[in-house]
C-alpha cells in the first residue's frame, strides 16, 4: 500500500446524480492531486492543492469541483457528468512545498462509469 | 511543447529478455524524468527517475538512459520477468521557480507483457 486511499473504488452514476470521491493520505504530505486516466490517453492532471491551496486547475469543466479541507483529505465532487467522463480517477500526494519536485504517491483510483 | 511521446504502445518480451521503452520530449525546460509502473487495479508507482545531469541511472534490473541532445530517454528492463508485466509510463516535469510546484506530464503508456 502506498499510504494513499481512495473511496469508493467503483462508482456508477447517472448523468443527473451528484456524488463525491474521497482521497486520504497517511504520509504527512502537503500536496495532493487529482488525475484522470482514460484508455489510450496520458494521465491528465486535473487539480493540485499545495498546503490546502489550489495551485492548479487544468481547464477542468465546472461539473468537477475539488475540495481540500486539510492536507490529508481531498474530495472531488461530481454533478451532471457526461458519459465521456467515465474513467479512472487517481489521487496522489507528495511532500509539497516550493521549487522541488517530490515523488508522487498514487492511490488505487476510483473507476467511474457515467450512464 | 508540453508533450511527452512514448513508444511502443505495447510490447511482448520473452522471459529473460530485455524490454526497452522509449520517450521523447521537446521542452528543454523539463528537468526531472521519472518512470512509473502500474499494475491492473493499482495506481502508478514510481519505479526510477533521472535528472538531465547524468546519462544513465541503474537500479537493479531497471536502467534509464538519457540523451539530452536528442531529448530522449528510455527504460531498459534487463532479464525481464513475468512479474514485470504492467503498464509503464514515462513522465517529465518542469520545476516552476517562483513559488509554484511543477507538475508531471505523462506519456501515454506502454503495456508490457513478459511471456514465460
Amino acid at each position: 500500500e502506498t499510504g494513499v486511499t481512495q473511496t469508493p473504488r467503483h462508482l456508477v452514476m447517472g448523468m443527473t446524480n451528484k456524488k463525491s470521491l474521497k482521497c486520504e493520505q497517511h504520509l504527512g504530505h502537503n500536496a495532493m492531486y487529482w488525475y484522470k486516466q482514460s484508455a489510450k490517453k496520458p494521465l491528465e492532471l486535473m487539480f493540485v492543492y499545495n498546503f490546502k491551496e489550489q495551485t492548479e486547475n487544468n481547464s477542468v469543466p465546472s461539473r468537477f469541483s475539488p475540495e481540500c479541507p486539510n492536507s490529508s483529505h481531498l474530495f472531488l465532487h461530481l454533478h451532471t457528468l457526461q458519459p465521456e467522463d467515465s474513467a479512472l480517477y487517481l489521487c496522489a500526494s507528495s511532500r509539497g512545498g516550493d521549487l522541488w519536485v517530490n515523488e508522487q504517491f498514487f492511490g488505487p483510483g476510483t473507476r467511474l462509469t457515467v450512464l | 511543447q508540453q508533450q511527452v511521446k512514448q513508444s511502443p504502445q505495447s510490447l511482448i518480451v520473452q522471459k529473460g529478455g530485455i524490454s526497452i521503452i522509449n520517450c521523447a520530449y521537446e521542452n528543454t525546460a523539463f528537468d526531472y524524468f521519472p518512470w512509473y509502473q502500474q499494475f491492473p487495479g493499482k495506481g502508478p508507482a514510481l519505479l526510477i527517475a533521472i535528472r538531465p545531469d547524468v546519462s544513465e541511472k541503474k537500479e537493479g534490473r531497471f536502467t534509464i538512459s538519457f540523451n539530452k541532445s536528442a531529448k530522449q530517454f528510455s527504460l531498459h528492463i534487463m532479464d525481464s520477468q513475468p512479474g514485470d508485466s504492467a503498464t509503464y509510463f514515462c513522465a517529465a516535469l518542469m520545476n516552476l521557480y517562483g513559488g509554484s510546484q511543477g507538475n508531471l506530464i505523462f506519456g501515454k503508456g506502454t503495456k508490457l507483457s513478459v511471456k514465460p
